[in-house]
């Protein structure tokens, strides 16, 4: 069983929808990162969470500690917001990753 | 903006042969990582390194694999007999202490 899971795998979306994609962790962590994946293969950092929330533009994340879960929302989303985005708990001191949600937006 | 840079962007070896990836952290970093991807895969945790030494490392990085510091801003990977396996993309990745981890673009290893 993946320590790092993420929900869904795979998203399609029309330009101006919201956006949610999960992830869950069943390991200790001291903060859980959402990251941005683009076709290139380079890897963007978006968030770095250990509690509570947090916004940045259109994107916002959220962490549960207690129920080990969080979450990446994209508001107004829009075509260039497709990539895979991937979560990543910080572990001991490495990052453990899910397998990515890949996220197309159509015009 | 710094970032972290990383040399080669690819990288084509034969099997057998030695490969040094290189690194540039960011220059007020202390804690270096190496990642890989093989495609279509999950990103995989390979070893941390701080304090000129190796602070963790993951069952893939084993006898064949080190890394070295070895000049106040390079941080170097080396896969000492490179196998079919380890054709992957592999990511450098440097941060503060406890803050983010910022990555480098990667660099595309094919081992023939």
């Amino acid at each position: 069983k993946n320590e790092v899971e993420q929900s869904p795998q795979n998203l399609t979306a029309q330009e101006g929808e919201f956006i949610t994609i999960n992830c869950s962790y069943s390991v200790g962590i001291s903060a859980l990162h959402w990251l941005q994946q683009h076709p290139g293969g380079g890897i963007v950092s978006l968030f770095m969470l250990s509690s509570g929330k947090k916004k940045h533009g259109r994107l916002i994340a959220t962490i549960n500690i207690q129920e080990k879960h969080s979450s990446l929302h994209i508001t107004a989303s829009h075509p260039r917001d497709s990539a895979v985005y991937i979560c990543a708990v910080k572990n001991t001191d490495k990052l453990i990753f899910g397998t990515g949600t890949r996220l197309q937006v159509f015009p | 903006e710094p970032e972290v840079t990383q040399t080669p962007s690819h990288q084509v070896t034969q099997m057998g042969q030695e490969v040094i990836l290189r690194c540039v952290p960011i220059s007020n970093h202390l804690y270096f990582y190496w990642y890989r991807q093989i495609l279509g895969q999950k990103v995989e945790f390979l070893v941390s390194f701080y304090n000129n030494e190796i602070s963790e490392k993951s069952e893939i990085f084993d006898d064949q694999f080190s890394v070295e510091r070895p000049d106040g801003s390079n941080f170097t990977l080396k896969i000492r007999s490179t196998k079919l396996e380890d054709s992957a993309m592999y990511f450098c990745a440097s941060s503060a202490q406890g803050s983010e981890q910022f990555f480098g673009p990667g660099t595309r290893l094919t081992v023939l």
